[in-house]
This record gives C-alpha cells, sequence and structure tokens, in this order.
C-alpha cells in the first residue's frame, strides 16, 4: 500500500536553530498537511498546501514556519529559529482530492526535541 | 469552533473483552467522522470512517455508527486482543473545509493475556 514517508524519524536541535523536517507524500496525490502532536496532548493541524500555496493554516503556524514543495515529490517543513516549545512529534500527511470521500494518509512522524 | 471530545484514558482490558470508546463531536454543519489508530512506536493510520449519519463504519473488527441525534461516534470492538493495544483517535473533517481533520485527544488502550 502506497505510503507517506517521512525524514529523519528522531532530530535533536538546539533552540534557536533552524529545522527542517522532510516528507515524502503518496506520488498521485494533490493535498498536503503538516501537523503536530506535542507530547501527551491532541494532534493539532499546522497547515495545508495545495496547488504550490499554502490553503490554510492554524494560528501555531506562525512567521516561524514554512513549507515548501521545492520538487515533484517532496513536501518540507522548516521552523526558522526553534523554541523549547516546537519539541513535539510533526505529521506529514496528503490527500488525493478534496471530498468527504478521500482520506488523507498520515506519515509516521518525526520527532523533533529542542533543546 | 468545531471539536471531539473522548472518554478519558487510559483502559486496560483483558483479552476478549468487549471494548467502547466513546466520543462525542461539536460540529455546525456535516462534518465526516473517522477513528484514528497509533500503535506504539507508529504513526497515525485511519481505522474506520463515516461520512454522512447512520453509516456504520468497520475494520479489523472494530465499528463506530454515525449518530446525528446525539453527536456520537462511539468505538466498539466485540472482543479485544494484545494487539490491539494503542492509542485510539476520534476525529471530524469539517464540511466546509475538507482540509483541517479534527482531532480528540486520543484514548491509550492496553489489553492484557
Amino acid at each position: 500500500e502506497p505510503e507517506v514517508t517521512q525524514t529523519p524519524s528522531h532530530q535533536v536541535t538546539q533552540m534557536g536553530q533552524e529545522v527542517i523536517l522532510r516528507c515524502v507524500p503518496i506520488s498521485n496525490h494533490l493535498y498536503f498537511y503538516w501537523y503536530r502532536q506535542i507530547l501527551g496532548q491532541k494532534v493539532e493541524f499546522l497547515v495545508s498546501f495545495y496547488n504550490n500555496e499554502i490553503s490554510e493554516k492554524s494560528e501555531i503556524f506562525d512567521d516561524q514556519f514554512s513549507v515548501e514543495r521545492p520538487d515533484g515529490s517532496n513536501f518540507t517543513l522548516k521552523i526558522r529559529s526553534t523554541k523549547l516549545e516546537d519539541s513535539a512529534m510533526y505529521f506529514c500527511a496528503s490527500r488525493l482530492g478534496q471530498d468527504s470521500g478521500n482520506t488523507i494518509y498520515f506519515g509516521e512522524g518525526s520527532w523533533l526535541t529542542v533543546v | 469552533g468545531d471539536s471531539v471530545t473522548q472518554m478519558e484514558g487510559p483502559v486496560t482490558l483483558s483479552e476478549e473483552a468487549f471494548l467502547t470508546i466513546n466520543c462525542t463531536y461539536t460540529a455546525t454543519g456535516y462534518p465526516s467522522l473517522f477513528w484514528y489508530v497509533q500503535y506504539p512506536g507508529e504513526g497515525l493510520q485511519l481505522l474506520l470512517k463515516a461520512t454522512k449519519a447512520d453509516d456504520k463504519g468497520s475494520n479489523k473488527g472494530f465499528e463506530a455508527t454515525y449518530r446525528k441525534e446525539t453527536t456520537s461516534f462511539h468505538l466498539e470492538k466485540g472482543s479485544v486482543q494484545v494487539s490491539d493495544s494503542a492509542v485510539y483517535f476520534c476525529a471530524l473533517s469539517e464540511d466546509t473545509s475538507y482540509d483541517k481533520v479534527i482531532f480528540g485527544p486520543g484514548t491509550s488502550l492496553s489489553v492484557i493475556p
């Protein structure tokens, strides 16, 4: 079964450093997402991306965050200057289309630890 | 705004016991409803879904029925196995904007032999 893949699986970074989390969505999907889950808390929506632009973003997704689809296969989340509170599991997801029948498929997540 | 509430965990059951995890939602429209499962060390997997009222989603012995009158989508399984130990998330996708999936807090299930 096709799957969403994410790298790295775990990254430790110092506060203030830039981090890039990488994702390869399912190949024919058109909608891409990032979610995050702080340890012990809910899975929260960060951003959705379609047709090479952000279609929706949450309050969490401030100017420190950016997303990019630099080529036909990768989808990246960049955190410009990490803070301690950015420590979380970050999930990439993708969807084929935009209607109630299309399921969002999630990757296995990237653990980010900011120290 | 839209939200999802789940029963508090953790839930511990013996193998072959009956499982119910309650889920209720608040939404202004007609959302699609989902159960996702997260096994230890793994990502989020879709377990089942229902897209309209009275639909029943089912998979791997789990089932849940979309009840609009009670705004509920309770997850049930007749006989749990040790391999069902995981965190279960109830979630909804708004009908006005299919972009976002809104998750409940998750319920941790441990099944003991």
